[in-house]
């Protein structure tokens, strides 16, 4: 059973430009977090979602940040016109089907992580 | 207060020595606990959970007060490949997940 994937690995962006983070969950899973990381800092929850829902996204910048996990293929973290305050490692998770999330005891399965540079 | 606080270390212990690391939460509705371990620059990894009656794993020790609303981690006879950052993880009301900062262990030969 493939674990959570994340791709790219490492990302570098010139400021301005969109970075697009993608996530493939664990088989079966239909649960899908987003966290950032900046160094030296702990994990930051950005968003929860479900296929083709957003559950809580009360961690996401207003602006040009946004998520979706379609139907059919992987969640995309999107960022647009990023700046060096974006550089960090962007984390997903996923955890199966149940109450939800870390819901009941099902605990969060994390993908390898997307380390994004803006120069 | 933070909702959920952790020292961030670093602890430096000889190797066989035994460390143990708290966790406080805010919020007294917290339904679900979790200790994680994460590498440097790598990817978090479920420890173990936290059950109420206290749950133990080889080395590793979990126990969850909800009286005083804190989380522990007991770690027995450490290892040099036990150095890592360990993350206290509270679940909270509506699907809500907090990670704690982490706290560093370093282990010396």
């Amino acid at each position: 059973n493939a674990g959570v994937m994340q791709n790219p690995r490492h990302l570098v962006r010139r400021r301005g430009q969109e970075a697009r983070l993608r996530c493939s969950p664990m088989k079966g899973h239909s649960h899908v977090y987003w966290y950032r990381q900046l160094p030296e800092e702990g994990l930051k929850f950005m968003v929860y979602l479900q296929k083709e829902n957003i559950i809580d996204e009360s961690g996401m910048p207003k602006e040009r940040f946004s998520a979706e996990f379609p139907k059919e293929g992987p969640s995309i973290l999107r960022i647009q016109q990023v700046v060096r305050g974006d550089s960090a490692a962007y984390f997903c998770a996923s955890s199966p089907a149940g109450t939800g999330g870390l819901g009941g005891s099902y605990e969060q399965y994390f993908g390898p992580g997307t380390r994004l540079t803006v120069t | 207060r933070k909702e959920v606080e952790q020292d961030p270390g670093p602890f430096n212990v000889p190797e066989g020595a035994t460390v143990a690391f708290n966790c406080t939460y805010s919020n007294s509705a917290s339904q679900s606990f979790f200790w994680y371990r994460q590498d440097c620059r790598k990817e978090p990894k479920l420890l173990m959970s936290v059950y109420s009656s206290g749950n133990e794993d080889g080395r590793f020790t979990a126990q969850l007060n909800r009286a005083s609303q804190y989380i522990s981690l007991l770690i027995r006879d450490s290892k040099l490949s036990d150095s890592a950052t360990y993350l206290c993880v509270v679940k909270g009301g509506y699907q809500k997940v907090t990670f704690g900062i982490g706290t560093k262990l370093q282990v010396i030969p």
